[in-house]
This record gives structure tokens, C-alpha cells and sequence, in this order.
């Protein structure tokens, strides 16, 4: 079974610059995860999907990120413009359910802001 | 949300058995309790989840005493590949925002 697959896995950007990640998630998983990972801290979430729909955007930077997941699979995340303090890794993640208590996780991508 | 407490970090040596421990008082009545392994520059892996008493896997072993109020992650005969940061949660599903603290880091000396 393929996993939830990212893309790029490394970024370097100059701040102010914009920035988008991509993530297909595993075949027939309805919940999209992304998260905001700083070195040394726990993974914390920025966006659930259900589907194409927005679950919790709660933590989301909403003035400098945006999340899509148009047709109910691949999403993207979008930075722009980027700072310094959102060097982190990204982590997209999906799940079978909304119920599902696992998730699945794909392999991040960097991003370092300089 | 319930919120878990569990050491920042744990030295081990190869083949010993390894239990880390995880603190949650408020767990409700719906949460079952979930540990991650996650490697360095990967995404966390799910090892195990339980409600109570004991459940086992091929990789691990999770313990929860009568109360809930804490559970103890063994990993038997730990090996230099085990060494990674193990985060305990404590979820019910039904769209309650998953808390991740900082997890143990764990490293296993040969």
C-alpha cells in the first residue's frame, strides 16, 4: 500500500518569498492533516480536511497561509510571504475517517526560511 | 483535551527492555491512548493504541492500569534502530484536535 507521499522533501527560501507543498494523501482516506513541526517540539496542526472540506483551521496563520484540497484528494499548503520563524518541517498526514483515531504520516518537507 | 506528561528523554542499552510512561489525569471516558515513533527527518509512525488493560503488537506493548490515569509504553530488547522520539496522545476521534507534547526522546547505546 503506498504511502502519503510530499513533495519537495528539502525548500530554502529568502523571506518574503512564497513557498507551496504538495501531498497526496493514501488512496480512499477522506481526512488530509497538515502540520506545522519546529525542531525539538511535537507536530502541531494547522489544517484538517474532510474531503474538500475545512474541519479546523484554528491554528492556521490565515494572513500568510492558505490550504486547498480541491477535489477531495491531493492538497497543497501555501506560504507567502514567508518568515523567518516558519523554518519547520511540514508534515501531511491522512486518516481511513473524520472518527479515525491513527493517522498516517508522510515524510515532511524542510523548509528553511533565511 | 486531556493532556499528557511523559520524560523528555531516556537512555537505554541494546537489548534491555525499555518502558516509558505516560501521565494523562484527565482523560475522558471516550479517549483511547495512542503512542508514535518518529525517526529523525521522518513523519511520526503509529505503534500501538489501547483502552485498558493490555494490548501487544509485533513491536510493542502498551500497559493501562484500572484508572487510565496513566499508561507505560515496553519495548522489549530495544536495538540501536529503536532510537527516536516516542509521543503518547490520548484521543477519542470524533474531531477533538489531537495535542502533541514534546514526546521522549529515546537513545539506545550499544
Amino acid at each position: 500500500e503506498a504511502g502519503v507521499a510530499q513533495s519537495p522533501r528539502y525548500k530554502i527560501i529568502e523571506k518574503r518569498q512564497s513557498v507551496a507543498f504538495w501531498c497526496n494523501p493514501i488512496s480512499g482516506h477522506a481526512t488530509l492533516y497538515w502540520y506545522q513541526q519546529i525542531l525539538g517540539q511535537g507536530p502541531k496542526l494547522l489544517i484538517q480536511f474532510q474531503n474538500n472540506g475545512v474541519v479546523d483551521d484554528s491554528q492556521l496563520p490565515k494572513d500568510r497561509f492558505s490550504a486547498e484540497r480541491l477535489k477531495g484528494v491531493d492538497s497543497t499548503l501555501k506560504i507567502q510571504p514567508a518568515k523567518l520563524e516558519d523554518s519547520a518541517v511540514y508534515l501531511c498526514a491522512s486518516s481511513l475517517t473524520l472518527d479515525s483515531r491513527m493517522a498516517f504520516f508522510g515524510q515532511g518537507t524542510r523548509l528553511t526560511v533565511v | 483535551l486531556a493532556k499528557t506528561t511523559q520524560p523528555i528523554s531516556m537512555d537505554s542499552y541494546e537489548g534491555q527492555e525499555v518502558n516509558i510512561t505516560c501521565s494523562h489525569n484527565n482523560i475522558a471516558t471516550n479517549d483511547y491512548i495512542t503512542w508514535y515513533q518518529q525517526f529523525p527527518s521522518q513523519g511520526p509512525r503509529f505503534i500501538i493504541q489501547g483502552y485498558k488493560t493490555k494490548v501487544t503488537n509485533e513491536v510493542a506493548s502498551l500497559f493501562i492500569p484500572a484508572d487510565r490515569k496513566s499508561s507505560t509504553l515496553s519495548l522489549p530488547r530495544v536495538s540501536l534502530s529503536d532510537t527516536a522520539v516516542y509521543y503518547c496522545l490520548v484521543y477519542a476521534g470524533n474531531n477533538r484536535k489531537l495535542i502533541w507534547g514534546l514526546g521522549t526522546s529515546l537513545a539506545v547505546n550499544p
